[in-house]
């Protein structure tokens, strides 16, 4: 039972313009997100999170959206750079046991 | 510096033995995981430590043993009952265990030959 689901495996986008990557989970007890960025061979690093509570949070050029209707994330990036290109996951926990289900992880690749 | 670290990077076992995998922090953090990824899945969960002298079971717990003695330490064994064992491995850890935000070491690529 995939409670995380990032259905795109790969996304490819000109530098410059922005990447929309997806997020889908299904469990309404869910009230942490969080989004890691991976290179290969090397751990997830942190990238950005949102509260349940929130609808959007921003950092830099990172912004999270959360629709809590449609149990529905997304990571936007805007302009895209060359160091973006990376694996991203979604995460989510739940505030009963802290624990995070991931996503299958969604590859951006920034064309120059 | 603080960080997590994990060694080998790189580690090639035969089949039929047990073998154990690293991670050291300096961080202070009381919680700490292991995780396991296999190419185009998430990350899933295999043991996790909320405090010292204490460690749980995650969702693939089958095949692997863990040990928290120390505080800055959680070792990974890979025993022989683990079917297929070949993945990379990824350590993380957190200041206590009711904060969300994992922070990962640079992850241990085991391969069974």
């Amino acid at each position: 039972d995939q409670q995380v689901k990032q259905n795109s495996p790969s996304l490819s986008v000109q530098e410059g313009r922005i990447s929309i990557l997806n997020c889908d989970y299904t469990n309404s007890m869910f009230d942490y997100f969080l989004w890691y960025k991976k290179y290969p061979a090397e751990g997830p690093t942190f990238l950005i999170s949102i509260s349940s509570i929130k609808d959007k949070n921003e950092d830099g050029r990172f912004t999270v959206f959360l629709n809590k209707s449609a149990k529905h994330l997304s990571l936007h990036i805007v302009p895209s750079q060359p160091g973006d290109s990376a694996v991203y996951f979604c995460a989510a926990s739940r505030v009963s046991n802290y624990q995070l289900i991931w996503g299958a992880g969604t590859k951006l690749i920034i064309k120059p | 510096d603080g960080g997590i670290t994990q060694s080998p990077k790189y580690l090639f076992r035969k089949e039929g033995q047990n073998v154990t995998l690293s991670c050291e922090q300096n961080l202070n953090h009381d919680a700490m995981y292991w995780y396991r990824q296999d190419p185009g899945q998430g990350l899933r969960l295999i043991y996790y430590s909320q405090i010292v002298n204490d460690f749980q079971k995650g969702d693939i717990a089958e095949g692997y043993s863990v040990s928290r003695e120390k505080k800055e330490s959680f070792p990974l064994t890979v025993t022989s009952a683990q079917k297929n064992p070949t993945a990379f491995y990824l350590c993380a850890s957190k200041p206590d265990y009711n904060t969300d935000t994992q922070y990962f070491g640079p992850g241990t690529r085991l391969t069974v030959l």
